[in-house]
């Protein structure tokens, strides 16, 4: 079974300053990640994911993820944080299984200081 | 197209109470999934039900039960509540049953005391 350890539970930025929130994965299967962000007191929203081909991915409101093999690793950046991006961010993966089981990391909060 | 609906927003009950939570998913879409999120936490998966069958299950206990409709709404249920089934719970849905690309509800926060 897959899983994702977020290794930071807490991420402050300056506004304006670029960002990475980390996420290593745990497979020894085909690999498939994701990150979700959470606003306050809101659901889950798709950021991005991997599924196959180029190993960067972008995704909406200006993240981007690189797939790394041999680091085992999917780390979030964003080259410039804005106020609005103060979330949870949650690295993600799917489980095999015939099932849609998804396997969430422990999240990690981005604080963006003005 | 409107999302993914969840209902209540929020519910307060005491220990235990039963209490019920619903989702309306996505037209179209019928795989709908639960998740619990104790605060603090990334959300947990508790069941995924697919054309109204459950086509997989968490490790939560036999007190938490859910069904899922012809029009592929879907109701969880959870009996004999504990302080700590306070948590938000979200519902996905999403086309198929493999398809790893849900779409979450807004959740309910539930409040056990």
């Amino acid at each position: 079974a897959q899983s994702v350890t977020q290794l930071d539970s807490q991420v402050p930025v300056f506004e304006e300053a670029p960002v990475e929130l980390r996420c290593n994965y745990s497979s020894s299967v085909s690999v498939y990640l994701f990150w979700y962000v959470q606003y306050p007191n809101q659901g889950l929203q798709l950021l991005l994911k991997y599924l196959s081909g180029s190993t960067l991915v972008k995704g909406i409101n200006g993240f981007e993820a690189e797939f790394n093999k041999s680091q085992t690793s999917f780390h979030l950046r964003k080259p410039s944080v804005h106020i609005s991006d103060t979330a949870e961010y949650f690295c993600a993966a799917p489980n095999s299984g015939g099932y849609q089981k998804v396997t969430f990391g422990t999240g990690t909060k981005l604080q963006v200081i003005p | 197209d409107a999302g993914v609906t969840q209902s209540p927003t929020h519910l307060i009950k005491t220990r235990g109470q039963q209490v019920t939570l619903r989702c309306s998913p996505i037209s179209g879409h019928k795989s709908v999934s639960w998740y619990q999120q104790v605060l603090g936490q990334g959300p947990q998966f508790i069941f995924q039900y697919y054309e109204k069958e459950e086509r997989g299950r968490g490790n939560f206990p036999d007190r938490f039960s859910a069904r899922q409709f012809p029009n592929y709404s879907s109701e969880l249920n959870v009996n004999a509540l504990l302080l700590g089934d306070s948590a938000l719970y979200l519902c996905a849905s999403s086309g198929d049953w493999s398809s790893y690309e849900q779409y979450f509800g807004p959740g309910t926060r539930l409040t056990v005391t």
